[in-house]
């Protein structure tokens, strides 16, 4: 029973168009996070929220915004799709900081 | 610059045997690792962490940590072909950014039968 739940699972998009990826957790914690992965680059930090509030923001694009309409929720927007941004999106979530991240299915988004 | 450095890339353990996986950070800032296990097409699950140095275990699986050196280790004994996945070390700072984990590139383990 997935306590984190992350939509679509698959997407294939096309060059310059925008997506939505969905993340709703269960866990009653109050923080989340978003990560990415791909082949070629490891599992990397792209942005965190606590309470809602944004807290740090890794990625060096305006083209990815984080959006959080209730404390347990948080999609991503992606504008102007790349091939590059082709890889795994991982939702994820903790209690607070300092304490274990849990992770999501994962929305694997392909950019054709 | 890649902050976390694990070794080896690849890793082959016969069934029964021992497996040890290594990882340093070259952030002096570095207070917690945190190892994950990743098996294929699925999302990383937290192992173990370790925030002190010395040792911890629990179960088949033994953390160390040298926090003069920054350098964890992760060991597993009794290796099974379930225990196959690859392996991410994650580095936390309590000063840095909000939580954010520092990953690895992975030590990709193969148990075999």
């Amino acid at each position: 029973d997935p306590k984190i739940i992350q939509k679509p699972k698959y997407l294939v998009a096309v060059t310059g168009s925008e997506k939505i990826l969905i993340c709703e957790q269960y866990l009653g914690h109050n923080a989340m996070y978003w990560y990415r992965q791909s082949a070629k680059k490891p599992l990397e930090f792209m942005f965190s929220y606590s309470y809602q509030k944004l807290m740090d923001n890794q990625t060096a694009s305006s083209r990815f915004q984080p959006q959080s309409s209730k404390k347990n929720h948080l999609d991503l927007q992606i504008t102007a799709l790349k091939p590059d941004d082709s890889a795994t999106y991982f939702c994820a979530s903790s209690q607070q900081e300092n304490t274990e991240v849990f992770f999501g299915k994962g929305t694997r988004l392909t950019v054709v | 610059q890649q902050k976390v450095q694990q070794s080896p890339e690849s890793l082959i353990v016969p069934e029964g045997g021992m497996a040890s996986l290594n990882c340093t950070s070259s952030d002096r800032n570095v207070d917690y690792f945190w190892w994950y296990r990743q098996h294929s097409g699925k999302s990383p699950k937290m192992l173990m962490s370790i925030f002190s140095n010395g040792e911890k275990e629990e179960g088949r699986f033994t953390v160390h940590l040298n926090k003069a050196s920054l350098h964890t280790s992760l060991h597993i004994r009794d290796s099974q072909p379930s225990d196959s996945a690859l392996y991410l070390c994650a580095a936390s700072s309590v000063s840095g950014s909000f939580n954010k984990l520092t990953f690895g590139a992975g030590t990709r383990l193969a148990v075999c039968p």
